[in-house]
């Protein structure tokens, strides 16, 4: 069972270009979540999505984030106008369907993408 | 808000020494999970604690969880090189929507 996979796994943009990152989940995952992690930070989250759903994007900034997981083919992470801010790590995660009180609901990480804006 | 904190965020030991990373966090979770993270590296998933009292061991890593504390703990035995990494603690919120509010992370350097 292939793991998390995320392309491209490094990414360089100038400065107002536009950025997107892939992730497949896990086979036979429904839920992916998006995290960031700034140099020598722990991993802050961006959002949550199910298949054609957003359930939560507390943690995405307000303007030029968006994400979407369609019904088909990979979450997608777009960044547009890009700052010298963005550059970070961007982790995806999935998990399997949610179950009873007591599953671990554990999330599998992908390798990341390293995202430099120049 | 949930907060996540964990101490020391740098440590540098011996090898054959043994330490204790914390980890607390500021409200109520029943879920709480240990990474390890290598450089330019994904996160390696080392436990998962899922209740009060529960204590989980590999090799020379032991982690446990006091929900009435908020505090989880992962001790170090004997250490090796081999355990050089930045470890970090998560916990997601309970009831909430499952997202991870990760610790700063401790980085570990086991010297020979």
């Amino acid at each position: 069972n292939a793991g998390v996979m995320q392309n491209p796994r490094h990414l360089v943009r100038r400065r107002g270009q536009e950025a997107r990152l892939r992730c497949s989940p896990m086979k036979g995952h429904s839920h992916v979540y998006w995290y960031r992690q700034l140099p020598e930070e722990g991993l802050k989250f961006m959002v949550y999505l199910q298949k054609e759903n957003i359930i939560d994007e507390s943690g995405m900034p307000k303007e030029r984030f968006s994400a979407e997981f369609p019904k088909e083919g990979p979450s997608i992470l777009r960044i547009q106008q890009v700052v010298r801010g963005d550059s970070a790590a961007y982790f995806c995660a999935s998990s399997p369907t949610a179950g009873k009180a007591g599953t671990t609901y554990e999330q599998y990480f992908g390798p990341g993408t390293r995202l430099t804006v120049t | 808000e949930l907060k996540v904190e964990q101490n020391p965020l740098f440590l540098s030991m011996q090898e054959g020494k043994n330490y204790t990373i914390y980890c607390n966090y500021s409200t109520t979770s029943d879920r709480l999970y240990w990474y390890r993270q290598d450089p330019g590296k994904s996160l390696e998933s080392l436990f998962v604690l899922l209740s009060n009292g529960a204590v989980k061991q590999e090799g020379r890593l032991m982690a446990s969880l006091d929900t009435k504390a908020r505090l989880s703990t992962l001790h170090i035995t004997a250490a090796v090189h081999d355990l050089s990494a930045t470890y970090f603690c998560a916990v997601d919120i309970k009831g909430g929507s499952e997202k991870l509010v990760f610790g700063k992370g401790t980085k570990l350097t086991v010297n020979p």
